[in-house]
């Protein structure tokens, strides 16, 4: 089964720095890749997806993340932090194939924006 | 339009009992699935519909737990016997066929039921 590592549960960034939020996949196959933003309260929501066109992908917010098969990674960044993006982070994974609809979460990441 | 809600947002009862989580989904989603979120970690899978039945539910924990979905729409969650270890937030989500594969199909979530056995 797939699995992703994100490395940090912890992220604090100054308002107006960039944010890099690690993740790597376990899969020699490159799976689809996805990262989701939990606000408190709320739903998880889909920034981007990775399914099998450009390495680099741009989501919503100013987000974006790149597909590195070499290093298994699909990092999640942003240029500028806001203060709207606090919260938490999920990378997340499922297998092509016909259990695709399956996505198995990584641990999360909580960033904190300071002022 | 409305997105994936649940209800109850909070279910507090006591071990041994017995609870319903219902999952309302987007509107003309057929698929429809449910999982678990654990305090610190991420949300695990539990099940997956496709319509009305049930495609996939190796992801339930034990035979305690049972989920339905008679209409191919609304779905009910069931946990009987609650154990103290049941505790957490159960989220519901939702997809419609892209056209492509299912694993390019985005689920939209619900806000969870945040569930507590005491």
């Amino acid at each position: 089964a797939q699995s992703v590592t994100q490395l940090g549960s912890h992220v604090s960034v100054s308002e107006g720095a960039l944010v890099l939020l690690r993740c790597n996949y376990s899969s020699s196959v490159p799976p689809y890749l996805f990262w989701y933003v939990q606000y408190p309260n709320q739903g998880l929501q889909l920034l981007l997806k990775y399914t099998s066109a450009a390495t680099l992908v741009k989501g919503i917010n100013g987000f974006e993340a790149e597909f590195k098969k070499s290093e298994t990674s699909f990092h999640l960044t942003k240029p500028s932090a806001h203060m709207s993006d606090a919260a938490e982070y999920f990378c997340a994974v499922s297998d092509r194939g016909s259990n695709d609809y399956k996505l198995s979460f990584g641990a999360g990441t909580t960033v904190t924006v300071r002022a | 339009g409305a997105g994936v809600s649940q209800t109850p947002s909070n279910k507090v009862t006591e071990k041994g009992k017995y609870v319903e989580l219902r999952c309302d989904p987007i509107s003309g989603h057929t698929a429809l699935y449910w999982y678990r979120q654990s305090l610190g970690q991420g949300p695990e899978f539990l099940i997956y519909f496709q319509g009305t039945g049930a495609a996939d539910d190796s992801g339930l924990p034990n035979d305690r737990f049972f989920a339905v979905r008679p209409e191919g729409s609304v779905s009910t969650l069931k946990i009987q016997r609650t154990e103290r270890g049941d505790s957490a937030v159960y989220l519901c989500a939702s997809s419609s066929p892209s056209g492509g594969d299912g694993g390019t199909d985005t689920q939209y979530f619900g806000p969870g039921t945040r569930l507590t056995v005491l």
